[in-house]
């Protein structure tokens, strides 16, 4: 079965530092690898997703996320962090074999940066 | 940008009452999902449809709870007499090709049984 770990329930950085929320996930095979972000009273917005290919994946706000097969890590990075990047980050993982699978999500890590 | 969208934003219902919650996928989208989450903790897989079909449902998914895509653009999901757990944020998503591609949200309904 596929799960994904966010070992921090709460990251706090202060504006401008570089930030890293970490997620580690267990599944058979290649992962489909995913993050996601809400905003408070908002639904989940993509942020980026590693299918294949080169290992450091870009996405949207300045996000990057790192695959690290050997960790089976997908840490998310931003090199300089803002206060409007605090909010809600979930990592999420795909069953790759099968074409409708569901995303299995982690438990969630608050980002809060502060001025 | 198309966007998925969610009706009602908020619904409050006695329990044993059935609800309907609504959701209108991005237009070319060919698989759907709803997903829940209780407040405070993580998002949870409920069902997903495709071809007019449930492809798969999680055990949270029981006899109390049916999808259908009842024409062209609404996607609905039924609870059929609501009980005091299901108090959570329902969110709708779908994605065009399946399992490489980004699903998309909507922003949720927030279901409260009373």
């Amino acid at each position: 079965a596929q799960s994904v770990a966010q070992p921090e329930d709460q990251v706090n950085v202060a504006e401008g530092n570089p930030l890293t929320v970490k997620c580690t996930y267990s599944v058979s095979g290649n992962p489909y690898l995913f993050w996601y972000v809400q905003y408070p009273n908002r639904g989940l917005q993509f942020l980026l997703k590693y299918i294949t290919g080169d290992n450091l994946v870009k996405g949207s706000y300045g996000f990057e996320a790192e695959f690290n097969k050997s960790q089976t890590s997908f840490h998310l990075k931003k090199p300089s962090a803002l206060v409007s990047d605090s909010a809600l980050y979930f990592c999420a993982v795909r069953d790759p074999h099968s074409g409708n699978t569901p995303l299995v999500f982690g438990k969630g890590t608050r980002l809060s940066v502060i001025a | 940008e198309p966007e998925v969208t969610q009706t009602p934003s908020h619904q409050v219902t006695q329990m044993g009452q059935e609800v309907i919650l609504r959701c209108v996928p991005i237009s070319n989208h060919l698989y759907f999902y709803w997903y829940r989450q209780i407040l405070g903790q993580k998002v949870e897989f409920l069902v997903s449809f495709y071809n007019n079909e449930i492809s798969e449902k999680s055990e949270i998914f029981d006899d109390q709870f049916s999808v259908e895509r009842p024409d062209g653009s609404n996607f609905t999901l039924k609870i059929r007499s609501t009980k005091l757990e299901d108090s959570a944020m329902y969110f709708c998503a779908s994605s065009d090709y399946g399992t490489s591609d980004e699903q998309y949200f909507g922003p949720g309904t927030r279901l409260t049984v009373t």
